[in-house]
C-alpha cells in the first residue's frame, strides 16, 4: 500500500507570495492533519479535516488555511508569506480521526 | 492536551538497548501513548503505540506503569541506523486530534 505522498517536496517562495501544497493520504484513509515544522518551534499542529470537514485547527493565523476533497486529498495554502514561515511542512494521514497517523516526507518551503 | 517531557538527548552504542522515558502527568482516561521516530528532513515514522502495561512489536517494545503517567520506549540492539530523533506522543481528552508533539529525544547510537 502507497504511503502519504506530499508534492511538491521543495518550494522556494518570496515574501508576500502565496503557496498550496498538497498531500494525498493512504488509501481508505479519511483523516488528514497538517504539521509545521522549524528548527525553534518543533513540529506544531495546523489543522485536521475528515470528510471535507475541519475538525480541529491550531494556533496559527488566518494566512493558514486548508480544505479536504471528496477523494480525501488535501490541500493546505499560506498566503501573504512571511519569512516565518519556511519550514517543513508535514501531512499525517489515518483512517478516522483519533487512528494513528502515517507521515508523508513533508514540503520543504524556503521563503526569501 | 497532555504535555509530555523527554530528555533532550542520548548517546548510546551499537548493539546495546535504549530505553527512552517520557512522562506524561496530565494524561487522559482516553488517551493513548504513541511513538515516533524521524530522521533529518523527513516525516515521522510510527513506531509504536500503547494504552497500558506492555506493547512489543518487531522494532520496539514499550511498558506503560499501571498509573500511564509515563512511558518507556525500549529499542533492543540499536544500530547505527537508529540514530533519530524519538517523539512520545499522548492523544489529548475529548476526542480532538490537536495533538501536539513535544522536543523529542536525539538519539545518537556510536559504532
Amino acid at each position: 500500500k502507497a504511503g502519504v505522498t506530499q508534492t511538491p517536496r521543495y518550494l522556494i517562495k518570496t515574501r508576500g507570495q502565496q503557496v498550496t501544497l498538497s498531500c494525498s493520504p493512504i488509501s481508505g484513509h479519511r483523516s488528514v492533519s497538517w504539521y509545521q515544522q522549524t528548527p525553534g518551534q518543533g513540529l506544531q499542529f495546523l489543522f485536521e479535516y475528515f470528510s471535507e470537514t475541519q475538525r480541529n485547527k491550531g494556533n496559527f493565523p488566518g494566512r493558514f488555511s486548508g480544505r479536504q476533497f471528496s477523494n480525501s486529498r488535501s490541500e493546505m495554502n499560506v498566503s501573504t508569506l512571511e519569512l516565518g514561515d519556511s519550514a517543513l511542512y508535514l501531512c499525517a494521514s489515518s483512517r478516522i480521526p483519533q487512528d494513528t497517523q502515517y507521515f508523508g516526507p513533508g514540503t520543504r518551503l524556503t521563503v526569501l | 492536551l497532555a504535555k509530555t517531557t523527554q530528555p533532550i538527548s542520548m548517546d548510546s552504542y551499537e548493539g546495546q538497548e535504549v530505553n527512552i522515558t517520557c512522562s506524561h502527568n496530565n494524561i487522559a482516561t482516553n488517551d493513548y501513548i504513541t511513538w515516533y521516530q524521524q530522521f533529518p528532513s523527513q516525516g515521522p515514522r510510527f513506531i509504536i503505540q500503547g494504552y497500558k502495561t506492555k506493547v512489543t512489536n518487531e522494532v520496539a517494545s514499550l511498558f506503560i506503569p499501571a498509573d500511564r503517567k509515563s512511558s518507556t520506549l525500549s529499542l533492543p540492539r540499536v544500530s547505527l541506523s537508529d540514530t533519530a530523533v524519538y517523539y512520545c506522543l499522548v492523544g489529548d481528552q475529548g476526542g480532538r486530534r490537536a495533538l501536539t508533539f513535544g522536543s523529542g529525544t536525539r538519539l545518537q547510537v556510536q559504532p
